[in-house]
């Protein structure tokens, strides 16, 4: 069965450095988005993408974040400079259309 | 905006018995409903959905949920729980206006069965 890979699994950096997580989503899914999960709260919706674009994106998503599909596969979220507050379980989700996610097995972030 | 709510945090039962997790959702137009699941370790998987039609659906590994559309809520249940359902559930829910398809989720219920 098709599945999202998220890579790495677990990502440690300093305050302050520039982060990638990056995601292969499910080859011929169209929609991709990011959620993240603070330990023991929910899981949040940060952006969802669409046709080599934003199509929306949640307050949680500054300035700081950025998305990016490189090269026709790969589906990478950037955080430029991190904050102690990122640390989390970031969710990679690609879906075919508006309808059924499919979720990585997640990057655990770690800000210190 | 939309919110959902699980009332349930955690909750613990022995092998065999029932189970029923809460899901309610605030939002008064057309919804799709989701129960995902998540085993230690693992991704986040899909364990039903709701979209239309029969307001009971059925999912994988015996799991069950009724949208009450009077109650907004989308319940999970379970007839029989096993060890090997030992995860956190995580109730989802998509709204018709959405452009991006964002999924809201509740807060997750952390579900521990004793062998």
């Amino acid at each position: 069965e098709p599945e999202v890979t998220q890579t790495p699994s677990h990502q440690v950096t300093q305050m302050g450095q520039e982060v990638i997580l990056r995601c292969v989503p499910i080859s011929n899914h169209l929609y991709f988005y990011w959620y993240r999960q603070i330990l023991g709260q929910k899981v949040e919706f940060l952006v969802s993408f669409y046709n080599n674009e934003i199509s929306e994106k949640s307050e949680i998503f500054d300035d700081q974040f950025s998305v990016e599909r490189p090269d026709g596969s790969n589906f990478t979220l950037k955080i430029r400079s991190t904050k102690l507050e990122d640390s989390a379980m970031y969710f990679c989700a690609s879906s075919e259309s508006k309808n059924i996610q499919y979720f990585g097995a997640g990057t655990r972030l770690s800000v210190l | 905006a939309q919110s959902v709510s699980q009332h349930n945090h955690h909750v613990i039962l022995s092998e065999a018995a029932s189970l029923e997790l809460g899901c309610n959702y605030s939002y008064g137009g057309t919804v799709n409903l989701f129960w995902y699941v998540q085993y230690p370790g693992q991704h986040l998987q899909l364990l039903l959905k709701y979209f239309s039609g029969d307001p009971l659906v059925k999912g994988i590994k015996g799991f069950e949920a009724e949208f009450i559309k009077s109650k907004f809520s989308f319940n999970l249940r379970k007839p029989s729980v096993q060890w090997s359902d030992t995860a956190e559930y995580f109730c989802a829910v998509w709204t018709s206006n959405n452009a991006g398809n964002m999924l809201t989720f509740g807060g997750g219920t952390r579900l521990m069965v004793k062998p």
